[in-house]
């Protein structure tokens, strides 16, 4: 049975970066599909995408976060990573990462707060 | 890039049906289908319901159906049970290359 899990600090100063990782475990492994999404939801809000990597290296992002955000895969670990800089208060929400075209799977997500 | 457009919240009695639209311009739901439907019971991550506008997860029950017209897609579900009372997102793919999700909609099973 094929998991992501979100792991990373939980708490994020204003200003400095967010940094998150997906680890895919159970069978699939992270070159085994084209596309890895991340995605968040703040508490009580719709979800919004924030980016995906094409295994093949090439990376889409949302427009409004462009700016902000790296998301990079690591084969060897099963790894996907997303990095979002320049954090504020608008940033804390639950992430999560998903796999495929479609978020066939998604892991069980991870809150960050944004707080000093 | 703009969300698409669902009403915030819909209702039924168990064994009704009922319709939620998702709509959006010719540059995303209406361009590509490449529509997908999401469930998201409180405090879980959300699930995969139907993807390419009208195909089901292996899993996914037959009361739930998809398709699209112009530039709006529906997700109908057959048969209400109150397991469905959830929350709902529409996604699409865009012709900028990236995804877009819907606002949400509540499902009430009165």
């Amino acid at each position: 049975q094929v998991q992501l899990q979100e792991s990373g600090p939980g708490l994020v100063k204003p200003s400095e970066t967010l940094s998150l990782t997906c680890t895919v475990s159970g069978g699939s492994n992270s070159s085994d599909f084209y596309y890895w999404s991340w995605i968040r939801q703040p508490a009580g809000k719709g979800l919004e995408w924030i980016g995906r990597i094409y295994i093949r290296g090439s990376t889409n992002y949302n427009p409004s976060l462009k700016s902000r955000v790296t998301i990079s895969v690591d084969t060897s670990k099963n790894q996907v990573s997303l990095k979002l800089s320049s954090v504020t208060a608008a940033d804390t929400a639950v992430y999560y990462c998903a796999r495929g075209w479609a978020f066939d799977i998604w892991g069980q997500g991870t809150m960050v707060t944004v707080s000093s | 890039q703009s969300a698409l457009t669902q009403p915030a919240s819909v209702s039924g009695s168990p064994g009704q049906s009922i319709t939620i639209s998702c709509t959006g311009t010719h540059s995303d739901v209406g361009g590509y289908n490449y529509v997908s439907w999401y469930q998201q019971h409180p405090g879980k991550a959300p699930k995969l319901m139907i993807y390419d506008v009208s195909n089901r997860p292996s899993g996914v029950s037959n009361r739930f159906s998809g398709s699209k017209s112009d530039n709006t897609a529906s997700l109908t579900i057959s048969g209400l049970q109150a397991a469905d009372e959830a929350d709902y997102y529409c996604s699409s793919y865009t012709r900028s290359s990236t995804l877009v999700f819907g606002g949400g909609t509540k499902l009430t099973v009165l």
